[in-house]
């Protein structure tokens, strides 16, 4: 069954820390990786990943994928309270082009 | 652009109501997805249309949910008697399959943030 793994689920941090959220998957048919940031309403795109090795960047958020090991990784440096929120991480299949999401980590950053 | 349009924003109902939860996806889109999103279960796909055809809807949890997608530019998820499980935010989401494209991203609407009482 296709599957994705977000960790942690959830994370304390304090302002201008630094952040790795985790994103593995098991995807038959693996076609690209999303990022996406939820905070009250609806999820919010933020990375497209597709190849292997490329990071993205986004100001201080960037992420990467690895296809070999299947996982992704974002990375927020310097963080503020706005970047508190819900990250969610989703697998396209290529054949359906269905999105599987992991259940999000959720990210408090204090003040 | 107008973005993926949900309606109701927020409903309040009685156990054994029934509830239809609409959408209008973006113009020009070919695929829509209905997901549940719970603190417990995070977001689950409930189903999805292609070219208003239902393409896979294993992740409906039962024969109370129902969807429909009539035409290009809306679709409906029904609940049927409803219960206080099925207290939720209702995502409805679009998006475009070009062939060539190696990925392409899905846009949400806003949810409908449903208690059943």
């Amino acid at each position: 069954e296709d599957k994705v793994v977000q960790s942690p689920l959830s994370l304390v941090v304090h302002e201008g820390d630094t952040v790795t959220l985790n994103c593995s998957y098991e995807v038959t048919n693996f076609r690209s990786l999303l990022w996406y940031k939820q905070e009250k309403k609806a999820p919010t795109f933020l990375f497209m990943l597709t190849s292997s090795g490329i990071e993205k960047k986004s100001g201080r958020l960037s992420s990467i994928l690895d296809k070999k090991e299947l996982f992704s990784i974002l990375n927020i440096t310097a963080t503020q309270t706005g970047d508190s929120a819900i990250y969610l991480c989703a697998a396209l299949h290529s054949g359906t082009y269905k999105y599987i999401f992991g259940t999000g980590t959720r990210l408090k950053v204090l003040a | 652009d107008a973005g993926v349009i949900q309606s109701p924003r927020h409903e309040v109902t009685e156990m054994g109501q029934e509830v239809t939860l609409r959408c209008k996806p973006i113009s020009g889109h070919n695929s829509l997805f209905w997901y549940r999103q719970t603190m417990m279960r995070g977001l689950e796909l409930l189903i999805y249309f292609n070219n208003n055809v239902p393409i896979d809807d294993s992740g409906m949890p039962e024969d109370r949910f129902s969807a429909k997608m009539p035409n290009a530019s809306f679709s409906t998820l029904k609940i049927q008697p409803s219960e206080p499980r099925d207290s939720a935010v209702y995502f409805c989401a679009s998006s475009t399959q070009l062939t060539g494209v190696a990925g392409n991203t899905i846009y949400f609407g806003e949810g409908s943030w449903l208690t059943v009482v």
